[in-house]
């Protein structure tokens, strides 16, 4: 049982825009910064949105992160068959002393 | 380019000890900037956070784990170390090693360990 609650699934059609939600607490996303990672198959996960918004060198624009008191989102816009992966959301939790994780949501691009 | 190459054995008997190493290149353990953390993903599922190591020694483990795993770190040898004990079936995962300042960064590769006798 994560800590951080998200859908275990999204789908959507190419050019699409898909948006995956992460709902934590106060002691987690309602006091700390939210991260989001992709992970492809048989791959380790990769940093794709951290600080809520922020975007890596490399990642493109069509990767957008939100938050909004105890919960987050992930936005993906114009879903392309590269993005089939594992997106996972992270926070630090302030009662656990720990980093917690989201179940994982699996996008298909259909 | 700073890289994370997990290693150690694949497969472990129950109830013994799961060993795995974490060697850090282009970086610098030393300069004290980073934790070194062990997260690990059951198969078929979410990615669950095992503890982390400052050079400094300071470290700090996941409650429900605590009683059974210890993170230590070799800063001569650019490596961070996970030992978990009396390992059952439910700690078959990926283990990953990673690093941290204010978000986890960069992954290892990731060493698939299987508790099976």
């Amino acid at each position: 049982q994560s800590v951080l609650t998200q859908p275990p699934s999204a789908s959507g059609t190419p050019g699409q825009r898909v948006t995956i939600s992460c709902s934590g607490s106060s002691s987690n996303i309602g006091g700390n910064t939210v991260t989001w990672y992709q992970q492809l198959p048989g791959a380790a996960p990769k940093l794709l949105i951290y600080m809520n918004n922020q975007r890596p060198s490399g990642v493109p624009d069509r990767f957008s992160g939100s938050k909004s008191g105890t919960s987050a989102s992930l936005a993906i816009s114009g879903l392309q068959s590269d993005d089939e992966a594992d997106y996972h959301c992270a926070t630090w939790d302030d009662s656990l002393h720990a980093w917690v994780f989201g179940g994982g949501t699996k996008v298909t691009v259909v | 380019q700073v890289q994370l190459q997990g290693s150690g054995p694949g497969l472990v008997k129950p109830s013994q000890t799961l060993s795995l190493t974490c060697t850090v290149s282009g970086d610098s353990i030393r300069s004290g900037a980073y934790y070194w953390n062990w997260i690990r993903q059951r198969p078929g599922k979410g990615l669950e956070w095992i503890g982390h190591i400052h050079n400094s020694g300071n470290s700090y483990y996941y409650p429900s784990l605590r009683s059974r795993v210890t993170i230590s770190i070799d800063t001569s040898k650019s490596q961070v170390s996970l030992r978990l004990s009396s390992v059952t079936a439910a700690d078959t995962a990926v283990y990953y090693c990673a690093r941290a300042g204010s978000v986890v960064d960069i992954w290892g590769q990731g060493t698939m360990v299987t508790v099976s006798s």
